[in-house]
């Protein structure tokens, strides 16, 4: 079955401390990406990687760090500089369709900083 | 203002009603998407489309690139059919900008 996993589901953190959020996909893709979903708006950028070993920064790229050394994985960190972290964390990942890039979607990270 | 508006915010409908959701943008695109977030929070691609209109069993996606508007039909609405509907266009690469939502809901 191709698809995109997260772990966890749920995840708690004190304040203060780094956490890792896993994102992997066995879809063959090249690009993948993190976004944050807060309540009553639409989804945030993180961070995004069209390639191994390469990502940029989205539209909200403070607090967090990323890397990219396998096609199949893209870890998230969420570093204790982010001054908001309790949100939930979705990753992605795409393909170039006819018609424009369709992305496909993990069932999220829900993190709560306690 | 958004680059990508949705209206309503909220919709409650009975089961068996037509629906409509509103999505209107300001840039340039490639091409708009209309995704389903379940209340677990999972996230499925319904529609991806360009020009003109698609169909895939009761949702209807259509597209008007001289007025920037989109419109996503449920016809003959059902209680599964709650969720948040988002809207989103792909204009920077393989980049995506998103709506806020809009949250569905279909009492029996």
């Amino acid at each position: 079955d191709g698809g995109i996993t997260q772990s966890p589901k749920y995840l708690f953190r004190k304040e203060g401390q780094n956490v890792t959020l896993s994102c992997e996909q066995n879809l063959n893709h090249d690009a993948m990406y993190w976004y944050r979903q807060d309540p009553g708006q639409g989804l945030r950028l993180i961070y995004y990687s069209q390639i191994v070993n390469d990502f940029q920064k989205g539209d909200i790229a403070e607090g967090y760090s990323v890397s990219r050394e396998k096609k199949e994985s893209f870890p998230l960190t969420v570093t204790s500089a982010q001054k908001n972290p309790t949100a939930f964390y979705l990753c992605a990942s795409s393909i170039m369709a006819s018609g424009g890039v369709e992305q496909f979607f993990g069932p999220g990270t829900r993190l709560t900083v306690l | 203002k958004n680059e990508v508006e949705q209206s309503p915010q909220n919709l409650t409908a009975q089961e068996g009603e037509f629906i409509t959701i509103n999505c209107s943008y300001s840039v340039g695109i490639s091409a708009l998407h209309w995704l389903q977030q379940h209340p677990g929070g999972g996230i499925v691609s319904l529609f991806m489309l360009s020009s003109g209109k698609k169909k895939h069993g009761r949702l209807i996606a259509t597209i008007n690139i001289q007025e920037k508007h989109s419109s996503l039909h449920i016809t003959a609405s059902h209680p599964r059919d709650s969720a948040v509907y988002i809207c989103a266009v792909s204009s920077r690469g393989s980049r995506l900008t998103f709506g806020e939502g809009t949250q569905l809901t279909v009492n029996p």
